[in-house]
């Protein structure tokens, strides 16, 4: 089972709120990543790391930000949220090398903005 | 730019018959290709990986299949079974970039 968490599982939350999503992993992976998932729909990269002060854009636009201060944590942040942002947030981790790019995703965050 | 195409979108199957799924990349600097399966409620999890120098891995019921020169990979699940009733994702990807995901196979596996 992989050491990767993510809280909470669920949060519902009013327009206009400022909400973080924790994601937290012990197997010192150095790239950590963030997808946006719609129910059993496809997986949108968000924002992605390569390791601590490194923080790059995924391939969908999104109007979240992300900060990678210690190698074990990749919190997501939303300034406001909106109700287009509602669906769910999945957190990976994998190592940076040939071979070993197997990537661990935790449990998700299900957010509904109303 | 979608650089993994996968198909098809859903997929019912018989329980004890062949599940089939495809992707195709772009990329030719990918080396890792791993399929992900995907409980609702859950977060993916690895199913079954390949590297571009086999042709071919099998892990008990499920076998990857890999055409280097067609740019394709392939999921086979044999037997398949209700529990397999899951949602499918191939990806491809490389030391120093992030993966890239197909856009998933939902999977139903009739009793």
């Amino acid at each position: 089972e992989a050491d990767i968490y993510q809280t909470p599982r669920y949060l519902v939350i009013g327009t206009g709120k400022k909400i973080t999503l924790e994601c937290s992993q012990t197997m010192g992976h150095d790239k950590m990543y963030w997808y946006q998932q719609d129910p059993g729909m496809e997986l949108h990269l968000i924002h992605y790391s390569y390791g601590v002060n490194s923080t790059e854009k995924g391939d969908l636009s999104s109007e979240s930000t992300v900060s990678r201060i210690r190698t074990e944590h990749f919190p997501l942040t939303l300034e406001s949220a909106r109700p287009s942002h509602t669906s769910q947030y999945l957190c990976a981790s994998s190592e940076n090398r040939p071979g070993h790019l197997q990537a661990f995703f935790g449990q998700g965050t299900r957010l509904t903005v109303v | 730019q979608q650089q993994v195409k996968q198909s098809p979108q859903s997929l019912i199957v018989q329980k004890g018959g062949i599940s089939i799924i495809n992707c195709a990349y772009e990329n030719t600097a990918f080396d890792y290709f791993p399929w992900y399966q995907q409980f609702p409620g859950k977060g993916p999890a690895l199913l079954i990986a390949i590297r571009p120098d086999v042709s071919e891995k099998k892990e008990g019921r499920f076998t990857i299949s890999f055409n280097k020169s067609a740019k394709q990979f392939s999921l086979h699940i044999m037997d398949s079974q209700p529990g397999d009733s899951a949602t499918y994702f191939c990806a491809a990807g490389q030391a120093g970039t992030a993966l890239i995901f197909g856009k998933g196979t939902t999977l139903s596996v009739s009793s």
